[in-house]
């Protein structure tokens, strides 16, 4: 079985500062790791993932996460906030074989502050 | 190329009636998945179709069922409505395997 946990249901920074949002992971065999973001009204839209090979992976907008086998995470990172980060950020798990769903953490809101 | 398409985008239903959710995949993704997210929650995996077939199945009743088609776009069923029922479904397309790609999602309102 797999699962996700988002710590910090609401992170709120100041424009310019680093974002950080905290992901870790339960999974019995080796994972996929994915972070979503959901703008008000929308869908989900990939950010980044993680498959194999490099752990750190770099995504759109200037966000990036580093993957952590010994410690289970997966944390999301940006170094300078931007006003239009503000959103709803989810991590998600899966299987890295066969055609598997994803398993989601329940979010974490980003509040970006002027 | 275009993207993950649902319909409609709102609906309003109230208890023990029927409701259609269509789905419209991304051009050659042959696999689609369907989420509920509740507000304030994560979605949750309903189930999964990949050419034509049910291939994966979340925690669900069997009043929630689905299709796919030969065009690979799909439709969510969901019988006997209940008020916890209200959410956001979003329909996810991939090729078997690759990232998922999501729609806007229909808002579905029980009353």
């Amino acid at each position: 079985a797999q699962s996700v946990t988002q710590l910090g249901s609401h992170v709120s920074v100041s424009e310019g500062a680093l974002v950080l949002l905290r992901c870790n992971y339960s999974s019995s065999v080796p994972p996929y790791l994915f972070w979503y973001v959901q703008y008000p009204n929308q869908g989900l839209q990939l950010l980044l993932k993680y498959t194999t090979g490099a752990t750190l992976v770099k995504g759109i907008n200037g966000f990036e996460a580093e993957f952590k086998k010994s410690e289970t995470s997966f944390h999301l990172t940006k170094p300078s906030a931007h006003m239009s980060d503000a959103a709803e950020y989810f991590c998600a798990v899966r299987r890295n074989s066969g055609n598997t769903p994803l398993v989601f953490g329940k979010g974490t809101r980003l509040s970006v502050i002027a | 190329e275009t993207g993950v398409t649902q319909s409609p985008t709102h609906l309003i239903k109230t208890r023990g009636q029927q409701v259609t959710l269509r789905c419209s995949s991304q051009s050659g993704h042959n696999t689609v998945s369907w989420y509920q997210q509740a507000l304030g929650q994560g979605p949750q995996f309903i189930f999964q179709y990949y050419r034509e077939e049910e291939n994966g199945r979340g925690n669900f009743p069997p009043r929630f069922s689905g299709l796919q088609f030969p065009n690979y776009s799909s439709e969510l069923n969901v019988n006997a409505l209940e008020l916890d029922d209200s959410a956001l479904y979003l329909c996810a397309s991939s090729l078997a395997g690759q990232p998922q790609h999501f729609g806007d999602g229909t808002r579905l309102s029980i009353l």
